[in-house]
């Protein structure tokens, strides 16, 4: 399958701070980026899906002012989450696709711990 | 509301056996589906894709699709204590978000 990798692995910051997260698909070239939220034995919450040159499209409840998405590329993708706050201590995974009707490849995660 | 149902388990088989993992949709219009593996405190994999009825063999993985009853299963041939982990049915109708199921617990037992 196709590859997508994210970076950092595992990120700890100081409440307060912004946190960038970046999410590369590696050998392919995803026009559309996913990017969800995971508490621990919860189930995938999406977040937002971005398209490759486009403002994206959060889901409800997620405010895009604390989130912020890019997709300048179409192979990358970059979350930041701003002001962070303990409350958004979780594990953040990207997936990306070709196109709308492609198979969704995920990164590894980075798991956030603010402090 | 696109919901896709799965049962969470724990769904617990002895090891050799054939795991039977279920999902139903809602969205009558679906047109993709989707199997993926999650490890605890991994992200999730693909292990397979169907989008027509019938079955689709991969290995020791099969998938069925009966899209009349809006139900797709997975089954796992010869179960390892590796394949323990929690199974996410996936569903897509036209140019939408994937919707998931809150997946099944799987566990094989040595």
């Amino acid at each position: 399958g196709a590859v997508v990798s994210q970076h950092p692995s595992r990120v700890i910051c100081k409440s307060g701070t912004s946190v960038k997260i970046e999410c590369r698909s590696l050998d392919f070239q995803a026009t559309t980026m996913f990017w969800y939220r995971q508490f621990p034995k919860k189930s995938l919450m999406l977040m937002a899906t971005s398209n490759e040159g486009s403002k994206a499209t959060y889901e409800q409840g997620v405010e895009k002012d604390k989130f912020l998405i890019n997709h300048a590329s179409l192979t990358l993708s970059t979350l930041t989450v701003t002001s962070a706050h303990p409350e958004d201590s979780s594990f953040y995974i990207c997936s990306a696709s070709a196109g709308w009707q492609e198979t969704q490849y995920f990164g590894p995660g980075t798991r956030l711990l603010v402090l | 509301q696109k919901e896709v149902e799965q049962n969470s388990g724990p769904l617990s088989v002895p090891e050799g056996a054939i795991a039977s993992l279920n999902c139903t949709y809602s969205d009558r219009v679906s047109q993709s589906f989707f199997w993926y593996r999650q490890y605890s405190g991994k992200s999730p994999e693909l292990i397979m894709s169907i989008y027509s009825n019938g079955d689709k063999e991969d290995g020791r993985f099969t998938a069925q699709l009966n899209k009349a009853s809006q139900y797709v299963s997975l089954l796992i041939r010869d179960s390892q204590p590796s394949d323990s982990a929690t199974y996410l049915c996936a569903v897509r109708s036209g140019n939408t978000p994937l919707v998931f199921g809150k997946g099944t617990r799987l566990s094989v037992i040595a």
